[in-house]
């Protein structure tokens, strides 16, 4: 049972236009939510994090939206850049052992 | 420069061989954790430790050993009864085990039976 979906196992967008990453999750007992940018061959790296006590958190060109009624989270990235081409790694945790609990990830393309 | 440092990077097995991942962290960070990656599944949790001399098994322990004999280290043993052993195994680290906090990933190690 997946609880933290990504269900789109790729996007391609333009330079310069936005790229939107979309996660649901099935357990309401998440409570913190953080994106990963994953290159080949390498550990992801965290982008960004937001708190169901929020429903926004920007940083710079990223942006995370948190849906929690919908149980949905959503990752913008404006404007996107070739250096963006990357898994992109939805996680979700309830605080309990901070353990993580990750998504099937989207691959990003941005063309040039 | 504070990180996490997984050995080998590439990493071949023989069937019924055990084999040991290496993961070392220098961030003074109190919880450790191990994922693996397979294609379209995402990282899913093998083990994990909250505290030095403890750890808990995670979704996939089955197959899998590891100890935490130190603050800065976690090696994960694959062992012959994992099987199906080929993948993408990454160490992460957090601050601590209690609250929220993101990982720090090691850059992984591939597992190939051969």
């Amino acid at each position: 049972d997946q609880q933290v979906k990504q269900n789109s196992p790729s996007l391609s967008v333009q330079e310069g236009r936005i790229s939107i990453l979309n996660c649901d999750y099935t357990n309401s007992m998440f409570d913190y939510f953080l994106w990963y940018k994953k290159y080949p061959a390498e550990g992801p790296t965290f982008l960004i994090s937001i708190s169901s006590i929020k429903d926004k958190n920007e940083d710079g060109r990223f942006t995370v939206f948190l849906n929690k009624s919908a149980k949905h989270l959503s990752l913008h990235i404006v404007p996107s850049q070739p250096g963006d081409s990357a898994v992109y790694f939805c996680a979700a945790s309830t605080g309990d052992g901070n353990k993580l609990v990750f998504g099937a990830g989207t691959i990003l393309r941005v063309k040039s | 420069d504070g990180g996490i440092t997984q050995s080998p990077k590439y990493l071949f097995r023989k069937e019924g061989q055990n084999v040991t991942l290496s993961c070392e962290q220098n961030l003074n960070h109190d919880a450790m954790y191990w994922y693996r990656q397979d294609p379209g599944q995402g990282l899913r949790l093998i083990y994990y430790s909250q505290i030095v001399n403890d750890f808990q098994k995670g979704d996939i322990a089955e197959g899998y050993s590891v100890s935490r004999e130190k603050k800065e280290s976690f090696p994960l043993t694959v062992t012959s009864a994992q099987k199906n052993p080929t993948a993408f195994y990454l160490c992460a680290s957090s601050i601590s085990a209690t609250g929220n906090y993101g990982y720090t990933f090691g850059s992984g190690t591939r597992l190939t039976v051969v």
